[in-house]
């Protein structure tokens, strides 16, 4: 079955600063790739996500990329600011199922 | 449109007893699914349906029990609670699947205890 690993954890930058958080996965046959920000005892929500027919996807201040050959996906946000601080997962999947990674933690500092 | 809602909000359980947590939608999605979600675990998916009378099993089904009878409702059952089993369930849903073209929604959420 699909493994979606995340990476950092956590990530701490200071406001105006980009940050990238990146996520692998196993499984050639996953085709779709949404990021989900979570705040504090808030439900997930998608703010972005990547087919494996597109190779990039931008949306105002965050974008998504993908390299299939490789099997990883990275999300980047640039000029962060403090609302930007929230959990936020990958996930990655097909056949109607998802896999979710861990989660990244972000702190944007004032 | 309600979107997707998940009563309770909180419960307590004991060891051992059971209990059902409900879920429903108000956007005629075909699709609904249920995940935990644990410190540092991500969600997990638990049972999913493709439509009602259709469920199967995701990555963490042993414990629990779902039914579809309508599209709107999808309530997870969860049949002799654990300690194990605390955590916070979220209940989701799409047009057609959480990897189409559609977006996936998520309810508010259970927080679940098991002393």
């Amino acid at each position: 079955g699909e493994n979606v690993e995340q990476h950092p954890s956590t990530l701490s930058v200071q406001e105006g600063d980009s940050a990238v958080i990146k996520c692998t996965y196993s499984d050639s046959a996953s085709n779709y790739f949404p990021w989900y920000k979570q705040e504090l005892g808030k439900r997930p929500q998608l703010i972005i996500d990547i087919r494996s027919n597109v190779g990039e996807k931008k949306d105002q201040r965050i974008a998504v990329t993908l390299n299939k050959t490789a099997k990883h996906f990275s999300l980047h946000i640039t000029e962060t600011q403090p609302e930007d601080s929230a959990v936020y997962f990958c996930a990655g999947g097909s056949q109607g199922n998802l896999i979710f990674g861990k989660g990244t933690k972000l702190s944007v500092k004032p | 449109n309600a979107g997707v809602t998940q009563t309770p909000k909180f419960q307590v359980l004991k060891t051992g007893q059971s209990m059902t947590l409900q879920c429903a939608q108000d956007m005629n999605h075909e699709y609904m699914s249920w995940y935990r979600q644990d410190p540092g675990m991500g969600l997990r998916l638990i049972h999913y349906s493709v439509g009602a009378g259709i469920t199967d099993q995701g990555e963490v089904p042993n414990g629990y029990n779902v039914s579809r009878s309508t599209t709107e409702d999808f309530p997870l059952r969860l049949l002799s609670a654990a300690p194990s089993q605390t955590s916070v369930y979220f209940c989701a849903s799409s047009r057609t699947g959480p990897t189409s073209v559609h977006e996936q929604y998520f309810g508010p959420g259970t927080r679940l205890t098991v002393t």
